[in-house]
């Protein structure tokens, strides 16, 4: 299963842009990157993917660099319901072994300041 | 639209107990996985279910097992409770087995006296 390397920790203030960074070199043609964040208490939550393009949803963009070595998730203004512990996952296509389960290393911990 | 529910949400057992915790998926979610996550780490998987058949399993001992049921409800089974079987345990559901994004449950916290 190919790695992914996270900061173990970052802190941001509130309505800033918050960049969070991902390294994956091993990362082969076929692996999808994904973002989950886990608030307190609560178990993982699904934020967004993509495979090669830049990608954008309600809750963020996520840009991915041309070879596809690194990735970084934006949070375009952090709210402080954005404390979480954010989670950079490398996932199979579902034409290779292995795509149904999610490989969780230990995430970054970011805390929102007021 | 209810989410995916899990229960009970605290448990206390002893060593060499057995223990069944139990997820029901999210609405139009057919597959079910399991994931356990000791203190301070990440979820580690440990098997998924579709079509009431294990699909694929993590390194985990066969003391964890599991069921899927026709209303694609799942059990995750736990024999011969060890200390170190205290954690978290995560269960996500997802559609189909095209790699769709996983909904998960806000777990069962399991402690192990």
């Amino acid at each position: 299963d190919a790695k992914t390397t996270q900061p173990n920790s970052m802190e941001s203030n509130e309505e800033e842009p918050v960049h969070l960074p991902c390294n994956h070199s091993t990362i082969s043609g076929t692996d999808y990157i994904h973002w989950y964040r886990q608030l307190p208490s609560q178990g993982p939550e699904y934020v967004i993917h993509g495979l090669t393009s830049n990608v954008n949803n309600r809750m963020a963009s996520l840009a991915i660099a041309e070879d596809r070595k690194s990735s970084t998730l934006i949070l375009h203004r952090a709210t402080l319901r954005d404390a979480a512990v954010y989670y950079c996952i490398l996932r199979p296509s579902e034409f290779s072994g292995g795509y149904n389960k999610l490989i969780f290393g230990a995430g970054t911990r970011l805390a929102v300041h007021p | 639209d209810a989410g995916v529910t899990q229960s009970p949400t605290h448990l206390i057992k002893t060593r060499g107990q057995q223990v069944t915790l139990r997820c029901s998926p999210k609405s139009g979610h057919d597959t079910v996985s399991w994931y356990q996550q000791a203190l301070g780490q990440g979820p580690q998987f440990i098997f998924q279910y579709y079509e009431e058949e294990e699909r694929q399993r993590g390194n985990f001992p066969d003391r964890f097992s599991g069921h899927q049921f026709p209303n694609y409800s799942s059990e995750l089974n736990v024999n011969a409770l060890l200390l170190g079987d205290s954690a978290l345990y995560l269960c996500a559901s997802s559609m189909g087995q095209g790699g769709q994004p996983q909904h998960f449950g806000d777990g069962t916290r399991l402690s192990i006296l």
